[in-house]
């Protein structure tokens, strides 16, 4: 079982609608979660990174942490084709470094 | 722009050389993460410098060695390469010793093709 798993997809999304991005994780020991957006051929940019059981909102995303279900999510509202990306979803384990899922590609489509 | 430089763009060496990898951090990042993103994959945590001290590392052979300078710079060298070493290696600073709210920024990553 991977440590962090992501549907690679890809997720398709009209615009303007919400795209759903998920993430399950396998450490309870992790504390902290991060979603990067990563273009295709760059690196990848941080988008939010959430540590608290809830929602946590930053313009047209909300991050969401649900760590008894060890489950985290990114909603993107009002999607925008410049949204179309690969997002990586992150965790910060136990053995005190970062590790990352394989990552979702969302589509938007116009 | 994240103030994080690496270079070269891109590389191409053949199977058994050496390569040296660089990264300039933000000003006043102690900590530099260095991770292999292979195609289609999430990037893997090859190991992790605070204030020019190894402070972790992933599951990655010997062969991968790196190191930190004080003026916030860092290399990773990859020995006796291999056709699966070709990736995209990217570094990534952090302000401090890499705790759990320590959120990493990343350069634009090096381009290594072994042939």
């Amino acid at each position: 079982q991977k440590e962090v798993e992501q549907n690679s997809g890809p997720l398709s999304v009209p615009e303007g609608a919400i795209a759903s991005l998920n993430c399950t994780y396998s450490d309870r020991g992790s504390q902290s979660f991060f979603w990067y957006r990563q273009y295709s051929g760059k690196s990848p940019e941080l988008i939010m990174f959430i540590y608290s059981n809830g929602d946590k909102e930053d313009g047209r995303f909300t991050a969401q942490l649900n760590k008894a279900s060890q489950y985290v999510s990114l909603l993107i509202r009002d999607s925008q084709p410049s949204d179309s990306a690969t997002y990586l979803c992150a965790a910060y384990s136990s053995a005190s470094k970062i590790i990352f899922g394989s990552g979702t590609r969302l589509s938007i489509r116009p | 722009e994240t103030g994080v430089t690496q270079s070269p763009t891109h590389l191409i060496k053949t199977r058994g050389q050496q390569v040296t990898l660089r990264c300039s951090s933000q000003s006043g990042h102690n900590t530099v993460s260095w991770y292999q993103q292979a195609l289609g994959q999430g990037p893997q945590f090859i190991f992790q410098y605070y204030r020019e001290e190894e402070n972790g590392r992933g599951n990655f052979p010997p062969r991968f060695s790196g190191l930190q300078f004080p003026n916030y710079s860092s290399e990773l060298n990859v020995n006796a390469l291999e056709l699966d070493d070709s990736a995209l290696y990217l570094c990534a600073s952090s302000l401090g010793g890499g705790g759990e709210t320590d959120t990493q920024y990343f350069g634009p990553g090096t381009r290594l093709t072994v042939l």
